[in-house]
């Protein structure tokens, strides 16, 4: 059974890095998939971060490019997320998901808010 | 890119059906057959009900089914239940490597 596990800080400073880690369980992350950050702001919709396929290229959303580094550590079975030079408006819900050929997600992470205030 | 455009909500009595729809352009919805769909209830994480326009994964309901014509892409639930209430959001491949997400629709059944 393949389960997805966020963690990192709840709380970032404006202007700060926001990172968060995505632990794989259950499927070898080098395997077939894609892996993505999906976040929701509270009581907003569902935006796209970015993907990593898993030879580890990135694709990430244009209005975040500048921002967002996604990365894979193959030997902890996880990858990562760096958003640069956080404001209020990166407060979200911050989800990891599994991505598959038509770039659909299938297996989703609980979920871990992030809060940016100083 | 501009999100997808949803209607804020939708509703429907028990057995009835609804259609969600999902306007985009000819640059996403309209040009690829990538266009998914996620049900979300309050507090959980949002789950894949439709990939590329109607495949459903194992486990959905049948009576979920997903569909494009142009630019729009719908989803339809059928014999409507109670615990189908929830947010609904579309997702559709956007080229170059881009994935947009569609505003989310309020689903109450009534």
């Amino acid at each position: 059974q393949v389960q997805l596990q966020e963690s990192g800080p709840g709380l970032v400073k404006p202007s700060e890095t926001l990172s968060l880690t995505c632990a794989v369980s259950g499927y070898s992350i080098t395997s077939v998939y894609n892996w993505g950050w999906i976040r929701q702001p509270p009581g907003k919709g569902l935006e796209w971060i970015g993907t990593i396929h898993h030879s580890g290229t990135t694709y990430y959303n244009p209005p975040l490019k500048s921002r967002v580094t996604i990365s894979i550590d193959t030997s902890k079975n996880q990858f990562s997320l760096k958003l640069r030079s956080v404001t209020a408006a990166d407060t979200a819900l911050y989800y990891c998901a599994r991505q598959f050929g038509g770039w659909a997600f299938d297996i989703w992470g609980q979920g871990t808010m992030v809060t940016v205030s100083s | 890119q501009s999100a997808l455009t949803q209607p804020p909500s939708a509703s429907g009595s028990p057995g009835q059906s609804v259609t969600i729809s999902c306007t985009g352009t000819s640059s996403d919805v309209g040009y690829y057959n990538y266009v998914s769909w996620y049900q979300q209830h309050p507090g959980k994480a949002p789950k894949l009900m439709i990939s590329e326009v109607s495949k459903r994964p194992s486990g959905v309901p049948d009576r979920f089914s997903g569909s494009k014509s142009g630019n729009t892409a719908s989803l339809t639930v059928s014999g409507l239940q109670p615990e189908d209430e929830a947010d609904y959001y579309c997702t559709s491949y956007a080229a170059s490597n881009n994935l947009l997400f569609g505003g989310g629709t309020k689903l109450t059944v009534l």
